[in-house]
């Protein structure tokens, strides 16, 4: 199988800057990808990194290093509703694409 | 409202029996997803489907199988079920299956007694 680390839970304030780092262990890197999943919903997918770098969209970054093994999701301006599990997930091509997913980390925003 | 929809939103049925869920994918995507969510065990992948063909296979047990229709709309059979299935089943949906964005449709909520 895969490793998938992520921090279980993590806790912010509001307006502030917070970054969910992922590390993976996989045979054939085909893309990493962040989803989001508020309590008792479904996910919803935010990014996805390829290549090394950073890809930003709105609010929400995702940096990729594919030689350390490491991805991170960075969310600026924190807002309340951002109260979430976020899920890191590697696809591996020399096993049927498959998607391994970490167990998600817990963000708790304050006020 | 991701465009995805599940059916049934519910589902409860007793150990042995085989259930079936449906999916249909958000307009104009040819790649459906199917994940399992279950308190003890995170999202986990089960299969995807492109255009009709099996495109990547994940954890998905003997005792389940899947298939996507020519109308692109998809089906996960669930057969002699154990209390251990009991589940969210989610069905996504994507454009070309590869490195895009997926929906994700509401999810059916298996309980299995």
């Amino acid at each position: 199988g895969q490793n998938i680390d992520q921090p279980t839970e993590m806790t912010a304030t509001e307006g502030a800057i917070v970054q969910i780092n992922c590390t993976y262990q996989t045979s054939g890197f085909n893309g990493l990808f962040w989803y989001q999943q508020h309590a008792g919903e479904a996910p919803t997918f935010l990014s996805y990194n390829v290549l090394d770098g950073l890809e930003e969209k709105g609010r929400f970054s995702s940096f990729l290093s594919r030689s350390k093994g490491y991805s991170y999701l960075l969310l600026k301006e924190l807002q309340m509703k951002d109260s979430a599990s976020y899920l890191c997930a590697v696809r591996d091509l020399y096993n049927f694409n498959k998607f391994y997913f970490g167990s998600g980390t817990k963000l708790n925003v304050k006020p | 409202d991701s465009g995805v929809t599940q059916t049934p939103k519910h589902l409860i049925t007793a150990t042995g029996q085989r259930v079936t869920l449906r999916c249909s994918p958000r307009s104009g995507d040819l790649s459906v997803y199917w994940y399992q969510q279950s308190l003890d065990q995170g999202l986990q992948f089960l299969i995807q489907y492109y255009n009709g063909e099996e495109r990547a296979k994940g954890n998905i047990l003997e005792r389940f199988s899947a298939q996507q229709f020519p109308d692109l709309h998809s089906e996960l059979n669930l057969s002699s079920l154990e209390l251990g299935d009991s589940a969210l089943y989610f069905c996504a949906s994507s454009l070309t299956g590869g490195m895009d964005e997926q929906y994700f449709g509401p999810g059916t909520r298996l309980t299995v007694t």
